[in-house]
């Protein structure tokens, strides 16, 4: 009955490597989010989907791409790791709304990934 | 520019209170958050404030000035459970986005 889940939950990998990170959300939510947490716990936004629809695109390397084959799911792939892109990725869902209460907004997160690049 | 500051460390004593205060200025605002990560954990939702004043919910109250670009979350009786990080977020835009300040951490002593 988990909300919004990750796989994996830790990843270990090394420089130059591609790997992938999987994200479903059973709360049927029409908006999904990937967060980076750094060492120093700064959490910040880095894509939002919208009904399979790219609607946030910070600016990260292109060797991030996010890919959402329907509303339930939200993967991020990346190319190429750096000994910088370790970090945490959460991701998050809510439901959009154009009434401003916290149900239109609240976010709910998944348990995190922690990626390490050795 | 996007600005959201809170203060990195803070430490209470159990059964006290204690004010966690966020300031910020964003290009956009509607509305304002607190969340609490514990240590390894994901961050999860405390308050919403859209609109000016004091909401509360059980031992947890958050306040919202929008003129002052102000907001603060309320602690009382701390407990022990209650040493966490606290993350002030602003929505800004109507695409979901959250701007999230660094983060507070609370350390509760006995």
């Amino acid at each position: 009955d988990t909300a919004v889940s990750q796989t994996p939950k830790y990843l270990v990998t090394q420089m130059g490597n591609d790997k992938s990170i999987k994200c479903e959300q059973n709360l049927g939510h029409d908006t999904m989010y990937w967060y980076k947490q750094d060492s120093k716990k700064f959490l910040k936004i880095m894509f939002s989907y919208n009904n399979k629809e790219l609607i946030i695109n910070e600016t990260v390397p292109n060797r991030f791409s996010p890919k959402s084959p329907d509303k339930a799911h939200l993967n991020l792939h990346i190319n190429s790791l750096e000994l910088g892109d370790s970090a945490v990725y959460f991701c998050a869902s809510s439901r959009l709304s154009s009434t401003s209460t916290s149900e239109s907004y609240e976010q709910y997160f998944g348990p995190g990934t922690r990626l390490t690049v050795t | 520019g996007q600005n959201i500051d809170q203060p990195t460390e803070m430490t209470a004593t159990e059964g006290a209170i204690v004010q966690i205060n966020c300031t910020y200025q964003t290009s956009g605002f509607n509305g304002l958050f607190w969340y609490q990560q514990h240590a390894g954990e994901a961050p999860t939702f405390l308050s919403y404030n859209v609109l000016d004043g004091l909401e509360e919910k059980g031992r947890f109250s958050s306040f919202l000035s929008r003129s002052k670009g102000y907001s603060y979350l309320l602690l009382k009786e701390l407990q022990m459970k209650d040493s966490a990080s606290y993350l002030c977020a602003v929505h800004s835009g109507n695409t979901g986005k959250l701007i999230f300040g660094q983060g507070t951490t609370l350390q509760v002593k006995p």
